[in-house]
């Protein structure tokens, strides 16, 4: 089984600050990676998707990157916002199997 | 546009009751997934299907029921069974099992037991 872990679970920062939000996981066969974001009491939104080929995306301010053989993941948000306070989430999937393996998430609060 | 959609939003249950939590999407995907979320735990997936008139257990499939008559529905019934239903549920899709697009997800039904 995979094991997702997000540290920390709950993060505070002033605005404007660059910040890193951290994923890892047990078994590196995996064949991709998502980050999301879920607001208070709403479904998850998708920001990025990493195959297991490649090493990184972008969208916007957002990067996320991918080490498979280390377990790990990172979200990169340059330039925060008190917009960008919510909740993100990893999930993994494995080669094998039918389902993503989430996180219990990363709480943001950007303090304007 | 394109999505999931899921209804209600907020649902109350009575102890000995079943309730069923809709489902629907317009993306002409074959795959969908309901997934439990409770507070401090991650997702916890419940029943998946990748294709009409076929479904899978989950981790937690215990207490649930799902049927996938239409590619569009993919219904949830939380049975008198599941003796701590109160919890946030999402409804994801994909193109396929193996979509390399991900999920989607709906914006999920709140179960409440009064």
């Amino acid at each position: 089984k995979q094991e997702v872990t997000q540290i920390p679970a709950a993060l505070s920062v002033p605005e404007g600050e660059n910040l890193v939000l951290n994923c890892s996981f047990t078994d590196s066969a995996i064949y991709n990676l998502q980050w999301f974001r879920q607001d208070p009491g709403k479904g998850l939104t998708s920001l990025l998707l990493i195959q297991s080929s490649q090493r990184e995306q972008t969208s916007g301010r957002l990067n996320a990157s991918l080490d498979k053989s280390s377990g790990r993941s990172t979200l990169y948000i340059a330039a925060s916002q008190p917009g960008d306070s919510a909740t993100y989430l990893c999930a993994v999937k494995r080669n094998t199997g039918n389902q993503f393996y989430f996180g219990t998430g990363t709480s943001l609060t950007v303090i304007p | 546009d394109g999505g999931i959609t899921q209804s209600p939003k907020y649902l109350f249950r009575k102890e000995g009751q079943n309730v069923t939590l809709s489902c629907e999407q317009n993306l002409n995907h074959d795959a969908m997934y309901w997934y439990r979320q409770d507070p401090g735990q991650g997702l916890r997936l419940i029943y998946y299907s990748q294709i009409v008139n076929d479904f899978q257990k989950g981790d937690i499939a215990e207490g649930y029921s799902v049927s996938r008559e239409k590619k569009e529905s993919f219904p949830l019934t939380v049975t008198s069974a599941q003796k701590n239903p109160t919890a946030f549920y999402l409804c994801a899709s994909s193109i396929d099992p193996w979509s390399p697009y991900g999920y989607t997800f709906g914006s999920g039904t709140r179960l409440t037991v009064v």
